[in-house]
């Protein structure tokens, strides 16, 4: 297993466009976890599963965000009617545990995007 | 409600010199409290984690840090900086047992002079 993946690394959209980014979890981690990251600060909280089942939601998912894991293994996060203020990086997380147990949580290498 | 503050945004040092990173926290429940760094280009990788076992922590490539309950602080050092350490340094919190959300500081970014 090469840890976790994100797809793409990088992405430019014309502001009012929708974008999708792709997250592949270690494979046994039942749990995944998108956050979102500006420049100069720290990670922010999106939302989380457990296996398919979307367990909590950030008041910063907005509702243009939407994410889905269907059937317990890849996620995917949808941003639709872009505006400049999205730009960040996305980053993807899974565990097998809550983030004090046992490895914590696995970061995958983020998505970022440009909203121009 | 948690959070976290991380006082000073860049931190730099020589060369064989001791790192201090400073982290203070607020929260209402007992917190775990987490040191990540962050390698350009790359993601998050965790340096040490305290869960309310013993208050120094021991880490990953030499740091520790020490969970200081009178203070609400969790401070990290490396008793020798190498230049390999330069990288952004990220302090979380998180509620005990189940609690799946960390929050995480702004980050300090650590730069090492030669």
């Amino acid at each position: 297993d090469t840890g976790v993946s994100q797809d793409p690394r990088h992405k430019i959209t014309k502001r009012g466009q929708n974008v999708t980014f792709r997250c592949d979890p270690i494979s046994e981690h039942n749990r995944l976890y998108w956050y979102r990251q500006t420049l100069g600060q720290g990670p922010e909280f999106l939302t989380y599963f457990q296996n398919e089942a979307q367990l909590e939601k950030s008041r910063l998912l907005s509702d243009r965000f939407s994410a889905e894991r269907p059937k317990g293994s890849f996620s995917t996060l949808e941003i639709q009617r872009t505006e400049q203020g999205d730009s960040a990086m996305y980053l993807c997380a899974s565990s097998l545990s809550s983030p004090a147990g046992g490895e914590g949580y696995t970061f995958g290498s983020g998505t970022r995007l440009t909203v121009v | 409600a948690q959070s976290v503050t991380q006082l000073g945004s860049h931190v730099s040092v020589s060369e064989g010199a001791l790192v201090l990173l400073r982290c203070n926290y607020s929260s209402s429940v007992p917190p775990y409290l987490f040191w990540y760094v962050q390698y350009p280009n790359q993601g998050l990788q965790l340096l040490l984690k305290y869960t309310s076992a013993a208050t120094l922590v021991k880490g990953i490539n030499g740091f520790e840090a020490e969970f200081k309950k009178s203070e609400t602080s969790f401070h990290l050092t490396k008793p020798s900086a190498h230049m390999s350490d330069a990288a952004e340094y990220f302090c979380a919190v998180s509620g005990p047992g189940g609690a799946q959300k960390l929050v995480f500081g702004q980050g300090t970014r650590l730069t090492i002079n030669p």
